[in-house]
């Protein structure tokens, strides 16, 4: 099983700041990764596929990048609905997630 | 709109059984590989089962292959899963989640989501 190690746990930033999360695969997985974000009580919602590319919709302040084992998501300037969880999922092998990285308001 | 609303979560019994349904609307559900997605109280995200637009391609994780059925009946534009056995283990918000169509041969990524229903096993 491919394990998904996300960080920080929490990141703990205010509105208009950048924040940027980690998520690093047990081996490669190429680009094949995608990032959702979940508001509790809410549908995950895709942001991120492939390691780079964003989903229909998405604002440009989230963008992706990295390959093999490696990824980040940024979200260029935290607007009040971006504090949320959020999570990383790789296709290579089965389809697994990271156990989540929380965005709260500092 | 495309949508996807989850139902028949609830408490059973260890060892009970229940049968959980998603209605699909905004698309006709025959196009898309489907799948069932679970987190359990302060847990992460945990895929669960997957099946084929027709069918034919049936997979399970295995926490829960010999005990959980997936199935589909397009006519209706809904999803099912049947789950037998249920353990404490079992308690978790279940997600029916669609595959992200034309980019992946087989597993993908999940493009639209239900709000999930919740399924508690305790006696």
């Amino acid at each position: 099983e491919i394990v998904l190690t996300q960080s920080p746990a929490t990141l703990s930033l205010s509105p208009g700041e950048r924040a940027t999360l980690s998520c690093r695969a047990s081996q490669t997985i190429s680009s094949y990764l995608a990032w959702y974000q979940h508001r509790p009580g809410q549908a995950p919602r895709l942001l991120i596929y492939d390691a780079s590319n964003r989903a229909t919709g998405i604002p440009a302040r989230f963008s992706g990048s990295g390959s093999g084992t490696d990824f980040t998501l940024t979200i260029s300037s935290l607007e009040p609905e971006d504090f949320a969880v959020y999570y990383c999922q790789q296709r290579t092998h089965w389809r697994t997630f990271g156990q989540g990285t929380k965005v709260e308001v500092k | 709109e495309v949508q996807v609303v989850e139902s028949g979560g609830g408490l059973v019994k260890p060892g009970g059984s229940l049968r959980l349904s998603c209605a699909a609307s905004g698309f006709s559900l025959s196009n898309y590989r489907m799948n069932w997605v679970r987190q359990a109280p302060g847990k992460g995200l945990e895929w669960v089962s997957s099946i084929s637009s027709a069918s034919d391609y049936i997979y399970y994780a295995d926490s829960v292959k010999g005990r959980f059925t997936i199935s589909r009946d397009n006519a209706k534009n809904s999803l099912y899963l049947h789950m037998n056995s249920l353990r404490a283990e079992d308690t978790a918000i279940y997600y029916c989640a669609r595959d992200l169509p034309g980019l992946c041969a087989t597993d993908c990524y999940f493009d639209y989501w239900g709000q999930g229903t919740l399924v508690t096993v305790s006696s």
